[in-house]
């Protein structure tokens, strides 16, 4: 079964809107990741929280993870036209079980 | 520097002819891990190694699936007999070590099993 679900499956916005996309998992976590792919290829890894860690910055994106509910959320705000592609978190197994499970993704279209 | 580099790009193959993908990690990193992405399963785990060892296989999905890692560095996926049910993206990836390190993807090899 997928650890990391994330929803909405589907996000359409404005370009200079935010988008917030939410991730779930089930089991404990050492860290969470988010990743970006356009176009079914090339994996870009955009941000690591760890589980000690409750929010972290880079750029125009924004996570945070609450672990006693076992979510996180990703952040874009002013969103562009080049934003435009599918968002995945990944989540490791906890412990020294290091493989990333990723959910089946939310697919961002950003709208000029 | 450079980031990981797979090949082939694309690939297209017989139902039953073996097929073998490679992947070269970011030099300097201990750990490497293989993946797949289809439609109807998303992206799941294969296999990792630590150095040349693979401590965990739980994700290969049939005996005819192996990999290897020689010299800590390169990494071969073989696909043996393929079947058009393996035709999906394989992705590797790799990582300064285990534990809390960021993945870093390559761009993929697509696989088309005919």
């Amino acid at each position: 079964s997928q650890q990391g679900e994330e929803d909405p499956q589907a996000l359409s916005i404005q370009e200079g809107e935010n988008a917030t996309m939410n991730c779930s998992y089930k089991t404990s976590i050492n860290n969470l990741q988010w990743y970006r792919q356009n176009s079914g290829r090339g994996l870009v890894h955009l941000i690591l929280i760890r589980s000690n860690e409750r929010e972290k910055h880079s750029g125009r994106l924004r996570v945070t993870l609450d672990t006693s509910k076992k979510s996180s959320s990703l952040l874009i705000t002013a969103s562009r036209a080049a934003d435009t592609a599918s968002y995945f978190c990944a989540t490791d197994g906890g412990g020294s079980n290091y493989k990333l499970t990723f959910g089946k993704g939310t697919l961002l279209t950003v709208n000029p | 520097g450079a980031g990981v580099s797979q090949s082939p790009s694309n690939k297209v193959t017989e139902k039953g002819k073996d097929v073998e993908l490679r992947c070269d990690p970011i030099s300097g990193h201990t750990a490497l891990y293989w993946y797949r992405q289809s439609l109807g399963q998303g992206l799941e785990f294969l296999i990792y190694f630590q150095g040349n060892s693979a401590p965990d296989k739980s994700g290969l999905p049939s005996d005819r699936f192996s990999a290897e890692r020689t010299g800590g560095s390169v990494s071969t996926l073989t696909i043996q007999r393929t079947q058009q049910e393996d035709s999906a993206v394989y992705l590797c990836a790799s990582s300064w070590g285990l534990g809390t390190e960021t993945q870093y993807f390559g761009p993929g090899t697509r696989l088309l099993v005919l």
